[in-house]
């Protein structure tokens, strides 16, 4: 069964930078292309970024580029999400999601990130 | 980027009644590497993350009762549910992953009436 989990959010000021990981079990993790997406409590989603399966590729929301950095240690089985000179406007459930290509793709419970002063 | 745009927004539902929710895309989501049609619905219910119900236009995921549905082709596409059951409150949200960025629709709020 795939398991995706979220963790490392928590409340930040802002201009600072906090890095999100997420576990994944239950599939070949060095397969698939991972990816982030947010929701703004109460909002709707927006997708922040993806990695191929070897890494060797990336993509970036236009917003977000020269902020966020996502990596992924394959050997660990887990995707990162690396933000820095957060914004209040940052502040979002980030999930991570597995591109299962024609099949869909499955999400995590997603972790809150919360920037305020 | 490839605008994705629901209707309705909200939708009250009497339990045993059928449902429809549209989305319609400013672009086609054909692959034309592969002829698959990458639109995808997914559930919203309170408090949790958004879990799929369809992939590809009709194909239902796995464990998803099948009385939810999948329609559409190029740019307009619909989810129908036979007959709406207590469980199925929430938001839905149809999503195109066909380039990057992936997106989104506002996403439809299904209540009971």
């Amino acid at each position: 069964q795939v398991q995706l989990v979220e963790s490392g959010g928590g409340a930040v000021q802002p201009g600072t930078s906090l890095r999100v990981s997420c576990g994944a079990s239950g599939f070949i993790f060095s397969s698939f292309s991972m990816h982030w997406v947010r929701q703004v409590p109460g909002k709707g989603l927006e997708w922040v970024a993806a990695i191929s399966h070897d890494g060797g590729e990336k993509n970036y929301a236009d917003s977000l580029k020269g902020r966020f950095t996502i990596s992924r240690d394959n050997s660990k089985r887990t995707l990162f999400l690396h933000m820095k000179r957060l914004r209040v406007e940052d502040t979002a459930i980030y999930y991570c999601a597995r591109d299962h290509g024609d099949q869909g793709s499955d999400w995590g419970q997603g972790t809150l990130v919360t920037v305020s002063s | 980027d490839i605008v994705l745009t629901q209707t309705p927004l909200s939708l009250p539902v009497t339990p045993g009644e059928p449902a429809s929710i549209s989305c319609r895309s400013s672009e086609s989501l054909v692959d034309a590497d592969d002829g698959n049609t990458y639109l995808d619905w997914y559930l919203q219910k309170p408090g949790q993350s958004p879990q799929l119900l369809i992939y590809t236009v009709s194909s239902r995921a796995s464990g998803v009762p099948d009385r939810f549905s999948g329609s559409g082709s190029g740019t307009d596409f619909t989810l129908k549910i036979s007959r709406v059951e207590a469980e199925d409150v929430g938001l839905y949200y149809c999503m195109q992953r066909i380039e990057f960025p992936w997106t989104f629709g506002q996403g439809t709020k299904v209540e009971i009436k």
